[in-house]
């Protein structure tokens, strides 16, 4: 139980163009769904996080306009990066907020920005 | 702001020997959690750590918390190459947020 899905693994674009993650959580509901990034040879920093039917919080110095979240239903949360840039490649993790605030993973998406 | 210190960043150890890693966070949290990633990999839990005095063992990991001295450890005891890997302990905030130490890069060798 408490499986956390991304979509895609992986993905490479353009510069300029937008890019959208999925994080899906395929066996409960969650109402709280946290977005990292992580940057090679470094730690997970928390981007936002994503409530169920409201709007993100995001964490200072995170562009809410440049990373578009939506949360529009239980199970299924949305990371738009939009008009992306090489230094927007990183490894960007989702993670799904379960009973007791345990958190559960999903396996990343690694971006590349060409 | 709650940060969390992790020490030391880089640990080459030999097999079979023990060492211990060390997770300080800067304010009152309530829980400490242990997680391992291998490369290109994303976070696969270990541990939570709930209470002041908590002990868990796994294998040949032990993690434990002392939140009066706002310290966690992770133990390995008799390391084998398969614990090589990056450990990161994070404390957790009200409603959910977690604050990552800046990892742990494990190398084991022979």
């Amino acid at each position: 139980g408490a499986v956390v899905s991304q979509h895609p693994s992986w993905v490479i674009c353009k510069s300029g163009t937008s890019v959208k993650i999925e994080c899906r959580s395929l066996d409960f509901q969650a109402t709280t769904m946290f977005w990292y990034r992580q940057f090679p040879k470094q730690s997970l920093m928390l981007m936002a996080t994503s409530n169920e039917g409201s709007k993100a919080t995001y964490e200072q110095g995170v562009e809410k306009d440049k990373f578009l979240i939506n949360h529009a239903s239980l199970t299924l949360s949305t990371l738009t990066v939009t008009s992306a840039h090489p230094e927007d490649s990183s490894f960007y993790i989702c993670s799904a907020g379960g009973v007791a605030d345990t958190q559960y993973f999903g396996p990343g998406t690694r971006l590349t920005v060409l | 702001e709650l940060k969390v210190e992790q020490n030391p960043l880089f640990l080459s150890m030999q097999e079979g020997k023990n060492y211990t890693i060390y997770c300080n966070y800067s304010t009152t949290s309530d829980r400490l959690y242990w997680y391992r990633q291998d490369p290109g990999k994303s976070l696969e839990s270990l541990f939570v750590l709930l209470s002041n005095g908590a002990v868990k063992q796994e294998g040949r990991l032990m993690a434990s918390l002392d939140t009066k001295a706002r310290l966690s450890t992770l133990h390995i005891t008799a390391a084998v190459h398969d614990l090589s890997a990056t450990y990161f302990c994070a404390s957790q905030e009200t409603r959910g947020k977690l604050i990552f130490g800046q990892g742990t890069e494990l190398s084991v060798k022979p």
